[in-house]
């Protein structure tokens, strides 16, 4: 299993509706959570991180944490045209001691004004 | 301000010849990492760095050298570039043990092996 997944495809959301991504992770240890966005060609930049299970908000952005069921999810209302990117799931793995951190693949998120 | 700089941002080389792609932060930060990022592959670990002197191998390590000689510097040396490194590279840098720490990206460089 790897450690971080993001298994779906392109989405494609309307200007103004939510759009949902999901990320599941494989260790149980991880405590830290963070979702980058990425744009076309430029480096990842932090939007959301989040540790404690529930939510997060900022602004339109919302992260779900579940440990239980070792997922997180990032939810964008009233998406915008800007918001088009890519968005990498992050998490930090702990062994012997040492933190690292491993990514999803990431999704694509198209908003079609 | 706080960053991280990777340069060159773009090169295009020959099969073969020996380059180094440098990377420096001014965070003092303990931890840097290098990564590669593939068109429907995102983002893989090539090596990382704990401290000074102390690296491991990431994902892909294959082809790769690193060194850690100094705290802000972390090159990625290819000794023999092929066509299959061809990619988009990324350095980044993180303070070590502190969760909840994010990690910042150099602007990435964007290499191209013929």
């Amino acid at each position: 299993q790897k450690e971080v997944e993001q298994n779906s495809g392109p989405l494609s959301v309307p200007e103004g509706a939510i759009a949902s991504l999901n990320c599941t992770y494989s260790d149980r240890g991880s405590q830290s959570f963070f979702w980058y966005r990425q744009y076309s060609g430029k480096s990842p930049e932090l939007i959301m991180f989040i540790y404690s299970n529930g939510d997060k908000e900022d602004g339109r952005f919302t992260a779900q944490l579940n440990k239980a069921s070792q997922y997180v999810s990032l939810l964008i209302r009233d998406s915008q045209p800007s918001d088009s990117a890519t968005y990498l799931c992050a998490v930090i793995i702990i062994f012997y001691g040492n933190n690292r951190l491993a990514f999803g693949k990431g999704n694509q998120v198209v908003v079609i004004p | 301000e706080a960053q991280v700089t990777q340069n060159p941002r773009y090169l295009i080389t020959v099969t073969g010849k020996k380059l180094t792609v440098t990377c420096s932060q001014n965070m003092n930060h303990e931890y840097m990492s290098w990564y590669r990022q593939d068109p429907g592959l995102g983002l893989r670990q090539i090596y990382y760095s704990m401290n000074v002197e102390v690296t491991d191998k990431g994902d892909v390590p294959e082809g790769y050298k690193v060194s850690r000689k100094e705290k802000r510097n972390f090159p990625l040396i290819l000794e023999s570039p092929s066509p299959n490194q061809t990619s988009l590279y990324f350095c980044a840098s993180s303070p070590r043990g502190q969760l909840g720490t994010e990690a910042f990206f150099g602007q990435g460089t964007r290499l191209t092996v013929v």
